[in-house]
């Protein structure tokens, strides 16, 4: 069955740090992968997808997620958090059409000034 | 504009009174899905519609009805709501089921 796990419940970093949200998923086959960013009092937002191809992919607001299928991991980064990076993250995994997507329980994540 | 909207935003109500929260979206999406949002538990869908006059079961559809009577149009309501039916709520839309979701900005129920 699937399933995704995200282990940081909270994240607290520098503003200026590196980022580094975890993911783990697992599916039976080559799985579809989502991060999306909830800002507080709004709806979720996609940050950027997997479906194929390049291990490392692109999203909007300066963030990238790599895929490594031995790890089974999607873990989301960025180089340099700023304060509106303030948010909860949610990592979703899905798969062929058939499939539904499972969402992640979220990682809060916290900016120091 | 594409969006997902949602109405209302906030609603206030006492169990048993029956209401419905619409959604809506712009972008000729065929799928639609309700999810509740809870501390700790993330994300958890209620009932969701591959297109018109099809629905099905989520994770957590107890206590909920759907219907897909337009393809824009997605209403989830609650006939005799309850206070564990206390939750923030959002619709989403996407093209296919494990497609990009579009979510609307959430409705905040609260169930005395």
């Amino acid at each position: 069955a699937q399933s995704v796990t995200q282990p940081d419940i909270h994240i607290t970093v520098s503003e200026g740090a590196s980022l580094e949200l975890r993911c783990n998923y697992s599916y039976g086959a080559t799985p579809y992968l989502f991060w999306y960013v909830q800002s507080p009092g709004q709806g979720l937002q996609l940050l950027l997808k997997y479906f194929s191809g390049d291990t490392l992919v692109q999203g909007i607001k300066g963030f990238e997620a790599e895929i490594k299928r031995s790890q089974s991991s999607f873990n989301l980064r960025k180089p340099s958090v700023h304060w509106s990076d303030a948010a909860e993250y949610f990592c979703a995994v899905g798969g062929n059409r058939d499939d539904k997507i499972i969402f992640g329980k979220g990682t809060r994540l916290h900016i120091l000034p | 504009e594409a969006q997902v909207t949602q109405n209302p935003r906030y609603l206030i109500t006492v169990t048993g009174k029956k209401l419905t929260v619409t959604c809506s979206q712009n972008m000729n999406h065929e799928y639609m899905s309700w999810y509740r949002q809870d501390p700790g538990l993330g994300l958890r869908q209620i009932y969701y519609s591959m297109n018109v006059e099809v629905t099905d079961k989520g994770d957590v559809p107890e206590g909920y009805k759907v219907s897909r009577k337009e393809k824009r149009n997605f209403p989830l309501i609650l006939e005799s709501p309850s206070p564990n039916q206390t939750s923030l709520y959002f619709c989403a839309s996407s093209r296919a089921r494990t497609d990009t979701q579009y979510f609307g900005p959430g409705t905040r129920l609260t169930v005395l």
